[in-house]
């Protein structure tokens, strides 16, 4: 079981859906990042957060340390959020990534 | 445009090869990463400089050999590579200790 769990793997949404990606982690951290992969391979970073919520445009990072969860949620969704979504979790000065979500949304 | 530059951003080699990839950052940091992404699996690190010397190396096999003449470039050479080595390499960048990455685009790399 790896230490960073992502829920759904694969996401197809409608233009204008409210999107929700689900983060688990198994470990201590000191902060947890979500970052985002389009095709070509490039990666950003979205946020990082370690407690509370954090919100940027039409994006919304949550964390509850008690319950080791994240959610990414993507308001108004458009065909240019689609993206491969990664959970990414920080101890010292390592990170641990999840697998990512596959996130297509359609016009 | 990022602030992490590798190159190229495409290439196909086979197993008898020898290659080299390319990472470069003007950012001022000095904590320099190679990471692997494989298809459907998460990124793994393969290794890590601080201020040019390689503070890890994660199990990586002798036929990948990491180089970092200063704090802006780090290099990848490869040698005799396996079909499994087909991936992405990604180079990252960060001030040293620091949990936030800069990544670069990557290169896509296939092993005939």
């Amino acid at each position: 079981k790896n230490e960073v769990e992502q829920s759904p793997q694969n996401l197809t949404a409608q233009e204008g859906e409210f999107i929700t990606i689900n983060c688990s982690y198994s470990v201590g951290i000191s902060a947890l990042h979500w970052l985002q992969q389009h095709p070509g391979g490039g990666i950003v970073s979205l946020f990082m957060l370690s407690s509370g919520k954090k919100k940027h445009g039409r994006l919304i990072a949550t964390i509850n340390i008690q319950e080791k969860h994240s959610s990414l949620h993507i308001t108004a969704s458009h065909p240019r959020d689609s993206a491969v979504y990664i959970c990414a979790v920080g101890g010292g000065s390592r990170l641990t990534f999840g697998e990512g979500t596959q996130l297509t949304v359609n016009p | 445009e990022t602030g992490v530059t590798q190159t190229p951003r495409h290439l196909v080699m086979g197993m008898t090869n020898k290659k080299s990839l390319k990472c470069e950052q003007h950012l001022g940091h000095n904590a320099m990463y190679w990471y692997k992404q494989s298809a459907k699996k998460p990124l793994e690190l393969m290794f890590v400089y601080n201020f040019k010397e390689q503070t890890e190396n994660n199990s990586v096999p002798s036929r990948f050999s990491p180089e970092c003449p200063n704090s802006s470039h780090l290099f990848l050479h490869l040698h005799t590579l396996q079909p499994e080595d087909s991936a992405l390499y990604l180079c990252a960048s960060s001030p040293p200790g620091a949990l936030t990455r800069d990544f670069g685009d990557g290169t896509r790399l296939s092993i005939l």
